[in-house]
């Protein structure tokens, strides 16, 4: 049972375009999402987050949008860079078991070309 | 300061053997959570410890355990090694207050031949 579901796993877009990344989820129960940047062979970073009682999260070139009632979140890059290129993971947070719990997303490997 | 740290970074094992990793977290991050990463999986959550006690598991059979210590830093250990066990495994520290204070290691990229 995939609760949070990226269904493009991967996205080539030209440099000073906008890249947007998406990814839908089931659980009414996850409070936070959040957005995690990987490169090979290094951990994944976080990048980007919002409260599920906001649609909206802005941080420098790097936007979330959270839609509850479609259970909808995306991220949008812009302009993209080819520094961006790497794997995003969509991640949702859920308090379980007496502690919060990270549930991913199966990732979308993102492309910025010169 | 310095990062998560995960040892070793690679390592390669045979089927039925078991293997132990660890993780060093961030001085003062109390908390440490282990995924597997595989390519047709995502990364998916295994267990969580606090001060030494395992707070969450995720659905991996009982060969997949681990423990923490009480300076914070944890191991996990995999027995009678699988193929399917073939991942990048990955620690992450935080306080334990917030996951956007979630701080990844690099990863053990274990093989299973």
């Amino acid at each position: 049972d995939q609760q949070v579901k990226q269904n493009s796993p991967s996205l080539s877009v030209q440099e000073g375009r906008i890249s947007i990344l998406n990814c839908d989820y089931t659980n009414s129960m996850f409070d936070y999402f959040l957005w995690y940047k990987k490169y090979p062979a290094e951990g994944p970073t976080f990048l980007i987050s919002i409260s599920s009682i906001k649609d909206k999260n802005e941080d420098g070139r790097f936007t979330v949008f959270l839609n509850k009632s479609a259970k909808h979140l995306s991220l949008h890059i812009v302009p993209s860079q080819p520094g961006d290129s790497a794997v995003y993971f969509c991640a949702a947070s859920v308090y379980q078991g007496g502690s919060e719990k990270l549930v991913f997303g199966k990732g979308t490997k993102l492309t910025v070309n010169p | 300061k310095a990062g998560v740290t995960q040892t070793p970074r690679y390592l390669i094992k045979t089927r039925g053997q078991q293997v132990t990793l660890s993780c060093s977290p961030i001085s003062g991050h109390r908390s440490v959570s282990w995924y597997q990463q595989t390519p047709g999986q995502g990364l998916q959550f295994l267990f969580e410890y606090f001060s030494e006690t395992q707070r969450n598991k995720g659905n991996f059979p009982g060969r997949f355990s681990g423990r923490q210590f009480s300076n914070s830093r944890s191991e996990m250990n995999v027995s009678t090694l699988e193929l399917g066990d073939s991942a990048l495994y990955l620690c992450a520290s935080s306080l334990g207050s917030s996951s956007a204070g979630y701080t990844f290691g690099s990863g053990t990229r274990l093989t299973v031949v």
